[in-house]
């Protein structure tokens, strides 16, 4: 069974520019979610999907950040103007369905690093 | 929201038992209690999850304390693959997943 698959797997920006991170889930998952995790710190949960429908994104800082996840399969992240401490590594993670017993999967992530 | 204490790191021989324990005194009813475990360089892991009973699988087993404030992630013989950051996680019916800072588990050949 394929994994969670992201793209890029690195990314080098200035700070103000723009950038886009890509998330394509395991095949029937129809929950998705978008975490941060600053170097040192666990994951924090920016966005979650239940198929293309947001169900919490209390800690998207909406201004500069947004996502999508049309068609309720792939889901892309985007951040614009990037500042300097949204360096880190934003993780994609599926699951089956929504719950809090169901197993989330993870992807390896995409490092940004804003300059 | 429910939140739980780790130890910032443990250290365990290669091929013994390792205890990792998580305090959780504000755990809800309905709050699941989820390990994951993150390698370098990785996305998170699961490991094993349970509500009330203590759980068994291939990678661990959890024990829970009968009041239910309390687990440990058991690891029965600790591997070099094993060297990770183990987070305790408390889920609750709105499915957030909240992680700690975790422990971090060095493995000594």
């Amino acid at each position: 069974e394929a994994g969670v698959a992201q793209s890029p797997r690195y990314k080098i920006i200035e700070k103000r520019q723009s950038v886009a991170f890509w998330c394509n889930p395991i095949s029937g998952h129809a929950t998705l979610y978008w975490y941060q995790q600053i170097l040192g710190q666990g994951p924090k949960l920016l966005i979650q999907f239940q198929n293309n429908g947001v169900v919490d994104d209390s800690q998207l800082p909406k201004d500069r950040f947004s996502a999508e996840r049309l068609k309720g399969v792939d889901s892309t992240l985007k951040i614009q103007p990037a500042k300097l401490e949204d360096s880190a590594v934003y993780l994609c993670a599926s699951s089956l369905m929504g719950g809090p017993s169901n197993e989330q999967f993870f992807g390896p992530g995409t490092r940004l690093t804003v300059l | 929201d429910a939140k739980t204490t780790q130890p910032n790191s443990m250290e365990s021989n290669e091929e013994e038992p390792v205890h990792l324990p998580c305090n959780h005194s504000t755990i809800s009813g309905t709050d699941y209690i989820h390990w994951y475990r993150q390698l370098p360089s990785q996305g998170p892991e699961y490991v094993i999850h349970g509500l009330t009973s203590n759980v068994n699988n291939r990678m661990a087993s959890l024990a829970i304390a009968e009041d239910r404030k309390s687990s440990t992630l058991i690891l029965h013989r600790a591997t070099l693959r094993d060297a990770a950051v183990y987070y305790c996680i408390l889920r609750d019916v709105r499915n957030d997943m909240r992680f700690g800072a975790g422990t971090r588990l060095t493995v000594k050949p």
